[in-house]
């Protein structure tokens, strides 16, 4: 059974810091990875979709990178901003089964 | 539509009613899923819809909940006899293909309250 893990569970930082939020799953055999970011009292917007055949994923100032064969992705974040304090998700997905999240990092960046 | 949409986003209802929600995916998508999330905690999976294909149904919690899809577009999730621990944001999503393939796009969410 797939097992996702995020850490850290919280994060609190400084304006422009760089960052990285980690996600690890127990079954490497996926057939992909999804980061999500959710607002309080929101649905989910996905951030970025990486293939298992791939190595990492840009969109503007994040970064997703996918090790499959250690059950590891990272999402780096450049120059934190106040906007992008929110809920951070990865979810796993394997073939012919459901998408399994992990319990997310809370981050809030500080002004 | 242009995203994925659920009503209602607020559902207030009395133990022991039933309840009724619905999901809008996004116009071609085949696949088309369940999850909601209590206070605190994850998402937890309750149904996954893939074309024609019988639903996989391992997430539902009780025989109180079902999930119907008509035609391979609209979804709606029942809830029978409610309890307050059926209370949480009840979230739909959709991708074009099914897992593995695809990027999954979520509603806004239908928040059930049970008084």
């Amino acid at each position: 059974k797939q097992e996702v893990t995020q850490i850290p569970a919280a994060l609190s930082v400084p304006e422009g810091e760089n960052l990285v939020l980690n996600c690890s799953f127990t079954d490497s055999a996926i057939y992909n990875l999804q980061w999500f970011r959710q607002d309080p009292g929101k649905g989910l917007t996905s951030l970025l979709l990486i293939q298992s055949s791939q190595r990492e994923q840009t969109s503007g100032r994040l970064n997703a990178s996918l090790d499959k064969s250690s059950g590891r992705s990272t999402l780096y974040i450049a120059a934190s901003q106040p906007g992008d304090s929110a809920t951070y998700l990865c979810a796993v997905g394997n073939y012919g089964q459901n998408f399994v999240f992990g319990p997310g990092t809370r981050l809030s960046v500080l002004p | 539509g242009a995203g994925v949409s659920q009503s209602p986003s607020n559902k207030v209802t009395e133990k022991g009613k039933d309840v009724e929600l619905r999901c809008d995916p996004i116009s071609g998508h085949t696949a088309l899923y369940w999850y909601r999330q209590s206070l605190g905690q994850g998402l937890e999976f309750l149904i996954y819809f893939q074309g024609n294909s019988a639903p996989d149904k391992s997430g539902l919690p009780s025989d109180r909940f079902s999930a119907e899809r008509t035609g391979g577009s609209v979804s709606t999730l029942t809830i029978q006899r409610t309890q307050q621990e059926d209370s949480a944001v009840y979230l739909c999503a959709s991708s074009l293909q099914g897992i593995g393939n695809t990027e999954a796009f979520f509603g806004q969410g239908t928040r059930l309250t049970v008084v």
